[in-house]
């Protein structure tokens, strides 16, 4: 079956222990993003990927980093979790620039 | 950067009348527009998308059409039904180029009733 897996779907931490979002996709697409869904902000991105090894910053990429050392893999690094940081998170993929977006279950994270 | 504005933010209809939702953006640039559909507690999914050279595209009671000179774009759901109720969202991007920053609208709540 298609799909984009992502890990942990639920997640309290606390303020400055870093934690790792996995993501991984089984459909062979090229480009990968991370989002974040905030009541009233709607779905923002934080960062994207053209392809492995190339990555590039969203609209809000503050306090988060990504990395793609494999096509099927694109796992979102909070280095020192904060408060406002607290969200749902989707993982995406998709073939190429301009077409379907494909959204994993998404991840709730508290940060206390 | 693009911007992407979208209205109503919640939106309630009788079941059996039309919905119609609403986005602007601001980048001349961006030529690709999909419409996903985020029911409580799951994923977004696509509905429809439509792209710069198209004005009016439609997929059985859903329809979206795209007015480039004045930059909006619009979602039109006829006889509507309970199942229907979710929140809606529009995205700009740009097709091509190896880019895909994809920009969203805050989303709209629609509520069917009964």
């Amino acid at each position: 079956e298609a799909q984009v897996t992502q890990n942990p779907r639920y997640l309290i931490t606390v303020t400055g222990k870093k934690l790792t979002v996995t993501c991984s996709q089984n459909m062979n697409h090229e480009y990968m993003s991370w989002y974040r869904q905030d009541p009233g902000l709607g779905l923002r991105q934080i960062y994207y990927s053209m392809n492995v090894e190339v990555t590039d910053k969203g609209d809000v990429p503050e306090g988060y980093k990504v990395s793609r050392k494999e096509k099927r893999n694109f796992p979102l690094i909070l280095e020192s979790p904060s408060p406002n940081q607290t969200s749902l998170y989707f993982c995406a993929s998709s073939p190429s620039s301009g077409n379907t977006i494909y959204f994993g279950e998404g991840s709730w994270l508290t940060v206390v | 950067g693009e911007n992407v504005e979208q209205h109503p933010s919640t939106l309630s209809v009788q079941e059996g009348d039309s919905a119609v939702i609403k986005c602007t953006y601001s980048d001349s640039a961006s030529n690709y527009f999909p419409w996903y559909k985020q029911e409580l507690g799951k994923r977004p999914q696509l509905i429809i998308d439509i792209r710069s050279n198209v004005g009016e595209k439609k997929d059985q009671r859903i329809a979206v059409t795209l007015n480039k000179t004045a930059k909006h774009f619009s979602l039109h759901i006829t006889e509507t039904q309970p199942e229907d109720s979710a929140v809606y969202f529009c995205a700009a991007s740009k097709e091509g180029g190896g880019y895909q920053k994809v920009t969203f609208g805050t989303g709209t709540k629609l509520q069917v009733i009964p």
